[in-house]
C-alpha cells in the first residue's frame, strides 16, 4: 500500500463524453503526476502538478487537463472522449525533489 | 528522441535466475528505475540507480552503465509470485519537470 488512492476504480463512457478522475496523494507529498497506460504498454506521462500549478506536460492534446487542490489532491479531466482514450490512468505522488514516485491503484477507463 | 527498449516477454523456472535488460536513449537522464507491475495493478517500486554499478536488495539486483545506456534487473531464486511485468523507466528532470519515461515492460512468466 502506497497511501495513494484513486477513484473511481473502473469507469465506462461513450465517445464524446467527458470524464473526471481523482487522486489523493500520500500524506506529506506535494507533487502529483498523471500517466496513461494503454493495454500492453508502459505508462506515458500526461502532466505533473506541483503546488497547484501545472509543472510540465507530455505529448497529450489540450482536452486532457488537470487541477491540484490546496491539500495536494488532484483531478484529471478528459473532454471529447475518443476510443483510444481507453486505458489505465495512474497517478503518482511524491515530495518535490525526492527520488521515488508512489503510484496509486489506477482508474480503468473504457470508452465505447 | 526518447527510446527505451526491453524484451517483451521472458519465461523462467521457479528457483532459477533471470536477467531483464533495458537499453535507453533519452535526451535527459537523472537515474533509472525498475518497477514491478502485476496485471491490473499499480507499478510498485523495486530499485533506483543513479550511479554506475550494481545495487543489491534481497533477491533483486539492478545494474546501471550510463556510458552504455544500459541497465539490467536480476531476479534470483525465482518464485511463482514474481510472475509480473517489469518496467524500466528513465527519470528526466529537464525543464523543471520530474517525470518518468517508461519502456513497454517485460512480461515475466515463472513456471513450476
Amino acid at each position: 500500500e502506497t497511501g495513494v488512492t484513486q477513484s473511481p476504480t473502473h469507469l465506462i463512457k461513450t465517445r464524446g463524453q467527458q470524464v473526471t478522475l481523482r487522486c489523493s496523494s500520500q500524506s506529506g507529498h506535494n507533487t502529483v503526476s498523471w500517466y496513461q497506460q494503454a493495454l500492453g504498454q508502459g505508462p506515458q506521462f500526461i502532466f505533473q502538478y506541483y503546488r497547484e500549478e501545472e509543472n510540465g506536460r507530455g505529448n497529450f492534446p489540450p482536452r486532457f487537463s488537470g487541477l491540484q487542490f490546496p491539500n495536494y489532491s488532484s483531478e484529471l479531466n478528459v473532454n471529447a472522449l475518443e476510443l483510444d482514450d481507453s486505458a489505465l490512468y495512474l497517478c503518482a505522488s511524491s515530495q518535490w525533489g525526492a527520488d521515488t514516485q508512489y503510484f496509486g491503484p489506477g482508474t480503468r477507463l473504457t470508452v465505447l | 528522441g526518447q527510446n527505451i527498449d526491453q524484451p517483451t516477454e521472458m519465461t523462467a523456472t521457479e528457483g532459477a535466475i533471470v536477467q531483464i535488460n533495458c537499453t535507453y536513449q533519452t535526451s535527459g537522464f537523472n537515474g533509472l528505475f525498475w518497477y514491478q507491475q502485476h496485471a491490473g495493478e499499480a507499478p510498485t517500486f523495486l530499485s533506483y540507480n543513479v550511479l554506475d554499478g550494481l545495487e543489491e536488495k534481497g533477491r533483486f539486483s539492478s545494474f546501471l552503465s550510463r556510458s552504455k545506456g544500459y541497465s539490467y534487473l536480476l531476479l534470483k531464486e525465482l518464485q511463482m509470485k514474481d510472475s509480473a511485468s517489469y518496467l524500466c523507466a528513465v527519470r528526466d528532470r529537464a525543464y523543471n519537470t520530474d517525470k518518468l519515461i517508461f519502456g513497454t515492460g517485460t512480461r515475466l512468466q515463472v513456471f513450476p
